[in-house]
């Protein structure tokens, strides 16, 4: 079975520290996603990664980076965490070449930023 | 730039019925996939159906179909025969032909309630 693993379900963080979120992918995919989504206005892309060390920003990546160092596994990093960055956060990857389109999500980590 | 739209935020159905989301979507391309996921409570999202654009038979899978209709791009999701298990979120989703990297535009989603 595919698995894309997010490491934290739930975290709470005060603003100012900088929030870690990885997400490991079992699956040998090329590409990998972060997300965010909040009620009432869907899933939002953050940044996408196509290969290792590569990135693009997605619709909305102000207040966010992120790193690829290895092809399994995605981390998201705030660096400064702020009230406005709590939110549900969605890790996702695909293989090109597969099924298009087919996204495999993690469970989500739910961040709360006070 | 595409956009999705999903104009009903919550919707409900009695167990055994038949229910219809809709999703309607803009863009300027003319192939292109479309696709609806499904987000359970506290669960993984899945893939539920896709559509690609150049083909103009409407997409089943078991239970789940789609009303695909390109002039007016419409792209509605049926479930036949609820179950108690498709209680989710569903979401509608875009995917351009120009990128390779499966970058999909989401719309806002709508809550499905099955009442036994």
């Amino acid at each position: 079975d595919v698995k894309v693993t997010q490491s934290s379900r739930y975290l709470v963080k005060r603003t100012g520290e900088k929030v870690f979120l990885e997400c490991v992918q079992d699956m040998d995919h090329e590409n990998m996603f972060w997300y965010r989504q909040d009620p009432g206005l869907g899933l939002r892309l953050i940044y996408f990664s196509y290969d290792v060390k590569m990135k693009e920003k997605g619709d909305i990546p102000e207040g966010y980076s992120v790193s690829r160092e290895k092809k399994e596994r995605f981390s998201l990093i705030l660096e400064s965490a702020s009230t406005n960055q709590t939110s549900m956060y969605l890790c996702a990857s695909s293989l090109i070449g597969g099924n298009t389109g087919e996204l495999f999500f993690g469970e989500g980590s739910r961040l709360t930023v006070l | 730039a595409q956009t999705v739209t999903q104009s009903q935020p919550e919707m409900s159905v009695q167990e055994a019925e038949t229910v219809t989301l809709s999703c309607t979507y803009d863009t300027s391309e003319s192939d292109y996939y479309l696709f609806w996921y499904k987000q359970p409570p506290s669960r993984q999202m899945i893939l539920v159906i896709r559509q690609e654009a150049y083909k103009q038979q409407n997409a089943t899978e078991n239970r789940f179909s789609v009303n695909f209709q390109k002039a007016a791009k419409s792209f509605s999701l049926k479930i036949s025969d609820s179950q108690l298990g498709d209680a989710a979120m569903y979401f509608c989703a875009y995917r351009s032909p120009l990128y390779n990297t499966d970058k999909l535009i989401f719309g806002t989603g709508t809550r499905l309630q099955v009442f036994p």
